[in-house]
């Protein structure tokens, strides 16, 4: 069936480094690829997504890349803050327009 | 706009007991979605409604749970009857269509004793 995998589960960097986080999709059909950052007791929310015509999004210290021939997608998060500390979960759409979910990473930056 | 709201924020019951969650979307958005998150498994689509029709249940875990949309700024799932397992993070989010961003409600803290 329809799968998203996302690794790794844990993402232990220092501060100021750089985080990237990978995604893999089953369905061909997918067209939507969103990121969502989940901090402590909050709800999930969008910072990036991008769609099938394009390879790469850039919003500031945040990027994602897109290789639909190979399925994959990441998230890339440069000169990490203390504040970049939650769990980010990526998504692929499927054919009848829901999100497939990743099981997400706990991202952790170290001071 | 208020965004997803979604009440309650907090709810405590004992096994047996029905329990009501409430979602109004995002207005003008025709998409909504129901959330299950806990630490084992993670964040589960339950129902996905279109239109206020529900086009996806094969997410709802078993005839105890149950989702109505009798208008586009309303929805609500239920649970009856509630047991421990039960317990989890309910989300509720919206989209102007299929297929765009999900905006997500604070989310209702369900306890199931």
């Amino acid at each position: 069936g329809e799968n998203v995998e996302q690794h790794p589960s844990t993402l232990s960097v220092q501060e100021g480094d750089s985080a990237v986080i990978k995604c893999t999709y089953s369905d061909s059909a997918s067209n939507y690829f969103p990121w969502y950052k989940q901090e402590l007791g909050k709800r999930p929310q969008l910072i990036i997504d991008i769609r099938s015509n394009v390879g790469e999004k850039k919003d500031q210290r945040i990027a994602v890349t897109l290789n639909k021939t190979a399925k994959h997608f990441s998230l890339h998060i440069t000169e990490t803050q203390p504040e970049d500390s939650a769990v980010y979960f990526c998504a692929a759409s499927n054919s009848n327009y829901q999100l497939i979910w990743g099981a997400g990473t706990k991202l952790i930056i170290k001071p | 706009d208020a965004g997803v709201i979604q009440s309650p924020r907090h709810e405590v019951t004992e096994m047996g007991q029905e329990v009501t969650l409430r979602c109004k979307p995002i207005s003008g958005h025709n998409s909504l979605f129901w959330y299950r998150q806990t630490m084992m498994r993670g964040l589960e689509l339950l129902i996905y409604f279109n239109n206020n029709v529900p086009i996806d249940d094969s997410g709802m875990p078993e005839d105890r749970f149950s989702a109505k949309m009798p208008n586009a700024s309303f929805s609500t799932l239920k649970i009856q009857p509630s047991e421990p397992r039960d317990s989890a993070v309910y989300f509720c989010a919206s989209s102007l269509e299929e297929g765009y961003e999900q905006y997500f409600g604070p989310g209702t803290r369900l306890t199931v004793t």
